[in-house]
C-alpha cells in the first residue's frame, strides 16, 4: 500500500532554510502528485504547494511563493520541500501527502519544525 | 481566518449521530468537490471523504458526506469513542488558485 515517510524534526534559526524530504513507496512515484501542507501549533491545515511526480511541474500557494521550493528525485521516489527565510511563525508540523486516487489521500507522519534563535 | 467555515466543536453520546457543516463560496465548494479529513490527537490527517460523498476503502459507512450549493456536511452516525477527533473540510478554490481548508471541528464523545 501507499506509504510516505518524512525526514526527522528540525530546529532552525530565524532567517535560515529548512529542507524536508518525503519518501514514497507502494506505488509508481512518477505517476502521481505530492502535496505539502503545514499545521501551526493548535491551528488548521494550510496548503503550501504540489509537485507532479512525473514532469516535475509545481504549483505554489501565493502565501509561500518566493520562499518555498518543491522538488523531486524520481530515482529515489522522494519529494522535497525547502522553505527559506524562516520566521518564528513558520514553526509547526509539515506534512506531505499524495494524490493516488484522490487529492491528499495518503499522508506522511509529519515533520516538526522549530524556529528559535 | 479560514476560507471555509466550520463550527469549532460539537459533541454527542455513544450511538448518537452528529453532523459537521462546512460553509464556503462559489469559487470553492460551489464549483469544486469537497474532501473531509479526520485528525486524531497527535496523528497525521486521514482522508475520510472525497469528491463530496465518496469513502476510501476502509472508512466505515458510519461516515457520510453531502453537499448543497456552497455548503457541505459530514455526518457521523452511531458515534464511537474512537471518533473523538478533529475534522477538516477542504476544497480547491478557483479564485485563490489554492487548496483551502476549514478551521476544523473538534468532536467530543461524551
Amino acid at each position: 500500500q501507499v506509504h510516505l515517510v518524512q525526514s526527522g524534526a528540525e530546529v532552525k534559526k530565524p532567517g535560515a532554510s529548512v529542507k524536508v524530504s518525503c519518501k514514497a513507496s507502494g506505488y509508481t512515484f512518477s505517476h502521481y502528485t505530492i502535496y505539502w501542507v503545514r499545521q501551526a501549533p493548535g491551528q488548521s491545515l494550510e496548503w503550501m504547494g504540489w509537485i507532479n511526480g512525473g514532469d516535475g511541474n509545481t504549483k505554489y500557494s501565493q502565501k509561500f511563493q518566493g520562499r518555498v521550493t518543491i522538488t523531486r528525485d524520481t530515482s529515489a521516489s522522494t519529494a522535497y520541500m525547502e522553505l527559506s527565510s524562516l520566521k518564528s511563525d513558520d514553526a509547526g508540523i509539515y506534512y506531505c501527502a499524495s494524490r493516488y486516487k484522490a487529492a491528499m489521500d495518503y499522508w506522511g507522519q509529519g515533520t516538526l519544525l522549530a524556529v528559535s534563535s | 481566518q479560514s476560507v471555509l467555515t466550520q463550527p469549532p466543536s460539537t459533541s454527542g453520546t455513544p450511538g448518537q449521530g452528529v453532523s459537521i457543516s462546512c460553509s464556503g463560496g462559489r469559487f470553492n465548494i460551489g464549483g469544486n468537490t469537497v474532501n473531509w479529513y479526520q485528525q486524531l490527537p497527535g496523528a497525521a490527517p486521514k482522508l475520510l471523504i472525497y469528491n463530496d460523498n465518496q469513502r476510501p476503502s476502509g472508512v466505515p459507512a458510519r461516515f457520510s458526506g453531502s453537499k448543497s450549493g456552497t455548503s457541505a456536511s459530514l455526518a457521523i452516525s452511531g458515534l464511537l469513542s474512537e471518533d473523538e477527533s478533529d475534522y477538516y473540510c477542504a476544497a480547491w478554490d478557483d479564485s485563490l488558485d489554492a487548496w483551502v481548508f476549514g478551521g476544523g471541528t473538534k468532536v467530543t464523545v461524551l
